[in-house]
């Protein structure tokens, strides 16, 4: 079974301050990890996914296969990052994938 | 068109009516999905078409019945639903195959069952 865990729920920082969203992951193969944002009244989309290795509205991820994550970082967090982001996961080749349960971040001005 | 559209944005339902969501796209994909999505919590899974035909049914009741009638469209039909299935209804779609193609997704359905 495959599962996506996100430990925080809210994570608030100020603005010019470093950003990490944590996420970690449980599959037993190789899975495919991405990253959805959902900002306030507009509907979810890819922000970004770990085989491209881009980076996107200055956001990057690495996936570390020996701590199973695929944590979310940006050297300088902007008011307009304040959303909710979600890890996912996808394996086998499915189009299944599973999300974590989102973690919302904040950005205090 | 880069875009999946959802009708309607809201419905309200009682519990002995039958209702239908529509999703449509026109990005040329033949993976389609829906999901459900509850306050505060992630989406959850629902039913995955590809090619038009049902490849994955997440053990959803059979009160939630999918169709995928072209490559365009995707319905969903409600049929004597309870209260505990209001939630936000998201439709998707994406390429078939690996999963790093990405899924676009519709704006919702809120649909609330009185």
């Amino acid at each position: 079974a495959q599962r996506v865990t996100q430990p925080e729920k809210l994570l608030s920082v100020f603005k010019g301050a470093p950003v990490e969203l944590k996420c970690n992951y449980s599959y037993s193969g190789s899975p495919e990890l991405f990253w959805y944002v959902q900002y306030s009244r507009q509907r979810l989309q890819l922000l970004l996914r770990h085989i491209s290795r881009e980076s996107i509205k200055g956001f990057t991820a690495d996936l570390n296969k020996g701590e199973t994550s695929f944590h979310l970082k940006k050297p300088f967090a902007q008011e307009e990052d304040s959303a909710m982001y979600y890890c996912a996961l996808s394996a086998g080749g499915y189009q299944k994938v599973t999300f974590g349960t989102g973690t919302k971040l904040q950005v205090i001005p | 068109d880069t875009e999946v559209t959802q009708t309607p944005k809201h419905l309200v339902m009682g519990m002995t009516n039958k209702k239908s969501l529509k999703c449509e796209q026109h990005m040329g994909h033949r993976a389609m999905y829906w999901y459900k999505q509850k306050a505060k919590k992630p989406p959850e899974l629902m039913f995955v078409y590809s090619y038009e035909k049902l490849s994955i049914n997440e053990s959803v009741p059979s009160r939630f019945s999918p169709e995928c009638p072209n490559s365009s469209l995707l319905n969903l039909h409600l049929h004597a639903l309870q209260p505990e299935d209001s939630a936000l209804y998201l439709c998707a779609s994406s390429q078939p195959g690996q999963g790093t193609y990405e899924q676009y997704f519709g704006p919702g359905t809120r649909l609330t069952v009185t």
